[in-house]
């Protein structure tokens, strides 16, 4: 079965510019949640979506978003780039049955640099 | 206040040295789920394990073994003869009733095996 996948792994950006993420949660897996990791903050929790609705919200600005695909598929959105925007972004999928429940598996992420 | 400490922030050890990474949880909730995750230089998070507060057996994975005590909120990780490919940060990180999809990480604990 394959991982979870995102897409870019890299992306260089200026501030004011937006960028948007991508991320392919394991088959059959229908929550996906993001997180922002920095040296300052550590891992910090962004959103999670489920069957394409927004189920948690972490404590970041509207700037933030995302959405999720029929197919599972999730996209997260940073508007209005910042300087402090700059992270590795993680997307973790988890299922819903079996002893996987739960468990959060994560992407290799995409690093964000904002220049 | 829901929240992970761990609070050696990094620990360098000889291989073949057992190494134990603390963490200390925070939670008011009965039910709740406890995790330790890898991070390898490459930047994906490597599930380890999962626990849960119902469950305060200890666990043991080949090298690995996991000390889970209520009574003092502490979820500690103990690597034995530990191997230079053990290097890597260590999360401990806390899933609590209602927030599905939401994990609360510790700052990390960065281990470095030397050979």
């Amino acid at each position: 079965k394959a991982g979870v996948t995102q897409t870019p792994r890299y992306l260089i950006k200026t501030r004011g510019q937006q960028v948007t993420l991508s991320c392919s949660p394991i088959s059959g897996h229908r929550s996906v949640s993001w997180y922002q990791q920095t040296p300052g903050q550590g891992l910090q929790f962004l959103f999670e979506y489920f069957s394409e609705t927004q189920r948690n919200k972490g404590n970041f600005p509207g700037r933030f978003s995302g959405r999720q695909f029929s197919n599972s598929r999730s996209e997260m959105n940073v508007s209005t780039l910042e300087l402090g925007d700059s992270a590795l972004y993680l997307c973790a999928s988890s299922g819903t049955s079996g002893t996987a429940k739960n468990i959060q598996y994560f992407g290799a992420g995409t690093r964000l640099s904002v220049l | 206040a829901q929240k992970v400490t761990q609070a050696q922030t990094e620990i360098s050890v000889v291989e073949k040295e057992d190494v134990t990474l603390d963490c200390v949880y925070e939670t008011r909730d009965t039910t709740y789920y406890l995790f330790w995750y890898k991070q390898p230089p490459s930047g994906e998070l490597v599930f380890l394990i999962r626990r849960n507060s119902f469950d305060e057996q200890n666990e043991i994975s080949g090298r690995y073994s996991w000390n889970f005590q209520k009574s003092t909120s502490s979820f500690n990780f103990t690597i034995t003869a530990s191997q230079v490919v053990d290097s890597a940060v260590y999360f401990c990180a806390l899933n609590y009733g209602g927030s599905q999809g939401n994990l609360i990480f510790g700052k990390g604990t960065k281990l470095s095996v030397k050979p």
